[in-house]
């Protein structure tokens, strides 16, 4: 199994530029979650799916969309980037209904607005 | 908001006991204690959870008071890879809920 993995590793954008961040699991996990870190911080949750169609909030949603059309992919849309979104994404997922207790983390995507 | 409170940074020998001390004294009956830890810049990787027994696994124990209200991460035999942040997380949720709140952690140091 390759886990979870996130393209890009690293991405440098304009101030009102849009993208997108992938993450994709082969680990058949239902539940996905984006957090965001800034330097010196712990990670922050941004939203967050218990399955495929369902999507939530988590802390800090503001300026990021998700959709989860399949169990694999989780999507995060950055529609008008602005500097205060520079920071490292990372995606991870877990199972919760196999009593599995840990979310496993993608290796982050470093994003810079300028 | 985290609802735990962790020292900033700890330093420890090599080859010696690392104890990582975590406050959650707003902990509520049905709520685990997870320790998770971030090396440099990697994704956090699971360390070790627990309810309310003192729990041990090939990578550390965890000792959780009675009341519940603080816990202590236990590296048995710290090395220069454990060097790290970790973070003590109650982990709030149910079925549909489940998510993780981190706070700043505690950064280990592991010298020589």
């Amino acid at each position: 199994n390759a886990g979870v993995t996130q393209t890009p590793k690293f991405r440098i954008l304009k101030i009102g530029q849009s993208m997108t961040l992938q993450c994709t699991q082969d680990m058949n996990h239902n539940y996905m979650y984006w957090y965001r870190q800034d330097p010196g911080m712990g990670l922050k949750l941004i939203y967050y799916s218990v399955g495929a169609g369902i999507t939530d909030k988590g802390e800090v949603p503001n300026g990021y969309n998700v959709s989860r059309s399949t169990t694999e992919d989780f999507p995060l849309r950055l529609e008008l980037a602005a500097p205060s979104q520079t920071s490292v994404y990372f995606c991870a997922s877990s199972h919760y209904a196999r009593g599995e207790p840990e979310q496993y983390f993608g290796p982050g995507t470093r994003l810079t607005v300028t | 908001d985290a609802k735990t409170t962790q020292p900033p940074s700890m330093d420890c020998a090599e080859g010696r006991a690392a104890n990582l001390p975590c406050n959650h004294s707003t902990i509520s009956g049905n709520e685990y204690v997870y320790w998770y830890r971030q090396i440099h810049s990697q994704g956090p990787q699971y360390i070790i959870h627990g309810l309310k027994n003192n729990e041990t696994n090939e990578m550390a124990s965890l000792i959780i008071t009675e009341d519940r209200k603080s816990s202590t991460l236990i590296l048995p035999h710290a090395t220069l890879r454990d060097t790290a942040v970790y973070y003590c997380i109650v982990r709030v949720g149910s079925y549909n809920t489940d998510k993780l709140i981190f706070g700043t952690g505690t950064r280990l140091q592991v010298f020589p």
